[in-house]
């Protein structure tokens, strides 16, 4: 079976650190990837895609980063956080190449300070 | 940009009452998805409508897609407090056969079954 990990959980983060969060899936090969943000428990917000390795598609400008250097492995990075970058942050994979199905990560939850 | 319209926005209810929530679009959906979020968890997926005027039934719940593929509900029959949590309907706009496309997520239901 598939199984999808995120870590860390949780962060607490001053403005202007850097910030590095990892997804990985187990049990499945060449799947898409995908990276969202949730605000107050609504609805998702689409920050990247990737159907590939090295292959990252923007959905928002920000100053956040995606990169996809394994397979099954999917980064967000920032340089410098924003508070504004403070949300619930959702990794999630599909093996449908049309993008729907798609299962999720437990999340992070990050708070800028 | 197409949208997803969902509501209610918030849904407050007796344990043994029924509810439904709707998901509406103008545009037509190539598939969509209904999910359930408990506070702190990842969304999980309940079930995927595919044809127009399909009806799928999990348990007590109570999904159906509109006949143009524009709309979907998701009724829940004689609702416990473990149906608490957030319901949230996605819909893949297939527009042009794109190869991979992406969700577009309604803003969600907040439902609250009380004891």
């Amino acid at each position: 079976s598939q199984t999808i990990h995120q870590w860390p959980a949780t962060l607490v983060q001053p403005v202007g650190s850097p910030l590095s969060l990892e997804c990985t899936v187990e049990g499945t090969s060449n799947p898409n990837l995908y990276w969202y943000r949730q605000a107050a428990g609504r609805g998702l917000q689409l920050l990247f895609y990737s159907v590939g390795i090295g292959q990252i598609s923007s959905e928002v400008p920000q100053n956040l980063s995606a990169s996809r250097p394994q397979d099954r492995q999917f980064i967000l990075s920032s340089k410098k956080l924003l508070l504004s970058d403070s949300g619930f942050y959702l990794c999630a994979w599909t093996r449908r190449p049309r993008g729907d199905e798609q299962y999720f990560g437990p999340g992070t939850r990050l708070t800028v300070t | 940009t197409q949208l997803l319209e969902q509501s209610p926005q918030f849904l407050s209810i007796q344990e043994g009452e029924n509810l439904t929530v709707y998901c509406n679009s103008s545009s037509v959906f190539s598939s969509l998805q209904w999910y359930r979020q408990e506070p702190g968890e990842g969304p999980v997926l309940l079930v995927t409508v595919v044809t127009g005027g399909e009806v799928k039934k999990l348990k007590r719940l109570t999904f159906q897609f509109g006949d143009a593929r524009k709309d979907s509900s998701l009724h829940i029959t004689a609702a416990q407090p473990g149906d608490t949590g957030l319901y949230l309907c996605a819909g893949l706009f297939n527009a042009g056969g794109t190869s991979y496309g992406k969700l577009t997520f309604g803003q969600g239901t907040i439902l609250t079954v009380h004891p």
